[in-house]
Parts: C-alpha cells; sequence; structure tokens
C-alpha cells in the first residue's frame, strides 16, 4: 500500500513563528503536493513539485515556500507565520503522467495564536 | 485550467442512486476526470477516472457525455457509509507536469 506520512498531526504554533510541516512517501512517486483545506473553500493548491528541487506555485503560494531534497520528502514551511495561515494541511503524491490517482497524508491541523 | 462547478450538498437516503454532477466548460482535449471522495479528518480518497463515455467500478460509475463539458459521478444504492464530501477534478497537463486543482466539493448526506 502506498503511505504518505504528515509529520504532525496537529500543530499549535505562535504569530511569527517559523512553522515547518513534513511530508515523506514510500511509493517513488514523482509528483508532490501541499493543499490546505478551510471549510467552504475545498482544498486549495499551494505547491507542487514534479522533481527533486523542482517545484511550481499553485493558487494560493503566498506566505509559503517548500523544499524537496530528496524525492520521497516534500516540505511545506511558513516563514513567519500568521493567524489566516491556521488551516487543515494536507500532503499528497502521485506518479508522473496524465493519468494516476493522488495519495493523500492524513494531514496536518496548524492552529497559529 | 478547467475550472469545476459543483453542487454544494445533496441529500439522499439509504438504498437510492445517487447522482452528482460536475460541470467543466473549458475542458481541454487531453485532460481527464477524476473523481475523489474525503470523509472528516482524513485526506480524499480516489473513487473513479475517465476521459469519455462511461466508467465503471466496484463502487461508482461515470458517465461523460460526448462533449465531455460535464460529467456525473453514480453511487448506487448508497449507505449512511457514503455519507463524505466528493470532489470532481480535471486534470490539467501543462508542460509535461500535472498541476491538480480541486473544486469545493459536493457535500452528501445520507440518512436511514
Amino acid at each position: 500500500d502506498v503511505k504518505v506520512t504528515q509529520s504532525s498531526r496537529y500543530l499549535v504554533k505562535r504569530t511569527g513563528e517559523k512553522v515547518f510541516l513534513e511530508c515523506v512517501q514510500d511509493m517513488d512517486h514523482e509528483n508532490m503536493f501541499w493543499y490546505r483545506q478551510d471549510p467552504g473553500l475545498g482544498l486549495r493548491l499551494i505547491y507542487f513539485s514534479y522533481d527533486v528541487k523542482m517545484k511550481e506555485k499553485g493558487d494560493i503560494p503566498e506566505g509559503y515556500s517548500v523544499s524537496r531534497e530528496k524525492k520521497e520528502r516534500f516540505s511545506l514551511i511558513l516563514e513567519s507565520a500568521s493567524t489566516n495561515q491556521t488551516s487543515m494541511y494536507l500532503c499528497a503524491s502521485r506518479t508522473g503522467g496524465i493519468r494516476g490517482e493522488l495519495f493523500f497524508g492524513e494531514g496536518s491541523r496548524l492552529t497559529v495564536l | 485550467l478547467a475550472k469545476t462547478t459543483q453542487p454544494i450538498s445533496m441529500d439522499s437516503y439509504e438504498g437510492q442512486e445517487v447522482n452528482i454532477t460536475c460541470s467543466h466548460n473549458n475542458i481541454a482535449t487531453n485532460d481527464y476526470i477524476t473523481w475523489y471522495q474525503q470523509f472528516p479528518s482524513q485526506g480524499p480518497r480516489f473513487i473513479i477516472q475517465g476521459y469519455k463515455t462511461k466508467v465503471t467500478n466496484e463502487v461508482a460509475s461515470l458517465f461523460i457525455p460526448a462533449d465531455r463539458k460535464s460529467s456525473t459521478l453514480s453511487l448506487p444504492r448508497v449507505s449512511l457509509s457514503d455519507t463524505a464530501v466528493y470532489y470532481c477534478l480535471v486534470s490539467a497537463p501543462s508542460t509535461g507536469f500535472q498541476k491538480l486543482v480541486f473544486g469545493t466539493g459536493t457535500r452528501l448526506l445520507v440518512s436511514p
């Protein structure tokens, strides 16, 4: 079974703190994604990566950065957390190409005080 | 990038067939249509994918008309455990890479 593991299920941080959300997949997938999910807004794409050290902005990249130093690991970074970044963050991976399903982690619920 | 539009919510009863329609008017020639299901406190999971006409698997059917501007997810004989949010997704190849964008989804509530 494909497994996508997010390092923390729940985090509480203070405004201005630097936050790292880690995601690891074990199926050698080329593509990895970070989404955030908020009530009434569905899933919104923050960043995605199609190869090591390669990244593309999604629809809401402002306030976030990402890192992909190894194929299996994709990190989301909040340089200076703000209260409007309180959300559920979901990582996903999939194989390259036009088809193929997304495999999601269980999510990381971040609260910024 | 093809934008998708779905009903915000739907209600049904156990044993009924449920059809959820997704509109994607500006779908591109090479785009595929994929549906995901999400339960509370979990990430979405794949249900079904198609390009045209009809696709069926063990849990659902997907109907896509010839113009491909919409698609319908059909869930036969729903049960309480089918209560979830359902997302329609249109893949958007761009320079060979995949930017996968979800819409707001349809919240399905199945009652006894």
